[in-house]
């Protein structure tokens, strides 16, 4: 089954600080990627960083990392040095290979907190 | 350069009437996906076109909803008759390419059914 598992509802961080929130996914397919988004309480969805199941190192866009562990079926996003503004719902998702279909977590609620 | 494009951002109707979202995906890309984001189900895969054909609608809920893409620079949901139960946030997005591409989302269309 292709899924994807975001344990955390909910994380509250302090403001600079960095913080990671977990992912985990199942698929069989040897190829697929995986995304993290953003959704503010504005509503939009805010794509921020990809990593592909062949890429050797691990992706990064600015404050934003995300490790990879394929061992373990692990995409975490690493938000270093936290800013109000990264308050929002994040989604882990994943496309896996041959398919367009984005399959998408539950969501972690991010709070940070001055 | 302009993102996805949908209208209305916020549609409110009563039970039974035709209700129609819009989107204009970002020019250039060839794939074009409609998602549905609930509290109960989260974000799922409605329909998504290739080359303004549809490729895969079994994420359809059933024969109320219908979508159309006439050109590479506009597409349709349509929900006819609609129900309290199609509530929801409604995105559109889009890809240049087929495989795990990023999907870039449009802000998205909030659909209250009285």
């Amino acid at each position: 089954a292709q899924k994807i598992t975001q344990t955390q509802p909910g994380m509250f961080v302090q403001e600079k600080e960095a913080v990671t929130l977990d992912c985990t996914y199942d698929t069989s397919d040897p190829s697929y990627g995986l995304f993290w988004y953003k959704q503010p309480s504005s509503g939009e969805m805010i794509f921020l960083i990809y990593q592909g199941s062949y890429d050797q190192q691990n992706a990064t866009e600015g404050r934003y990392s995300l490790n990879f562990q394929k061992a373990r079926k692990s995409a975490n996003l690493v938000i270093s040095a936290s800013q109000l503004g990264d308050s929002a719902m994040y989604f882990c998702a994943m496309i896996p290979g041959g398919y367009n279909k984005l399959i998408f977590g539950a969501g972690t609620r991010l709070a940070v907190h001055p | 350069d302009a993102g996805v494009i949908q209208s209305p951002r916020h549609e409110v109707t009563e039970m039974g009437q035709e209700v129609t979202l819009r989107c204009k995906p970002i020019s250039g890309h060839d794939y074009l996906f409609w998602y549905r984001q609930t509290m109960m189900r989260g974000l799922e895969l409605l329909i998504y076109f290739n080359n303004n054909v549809p490729i895969d609608d079994s994420g359809m809920p059933e024969d109320r909803f219908s979508a159309k893409m006439p050109n590479a620079s506009f597409s349709t949901l349509k929900i006819q008759p609609s129900e309290p139960r199609d509530s929801a946030v409604y995105f559109c997005a889009s890809s240049p390419f087929r495989g795990p591409d990023t999907q870039y989302f449009g802000p998205g269309t909030r659909l209250t059914v009285l």
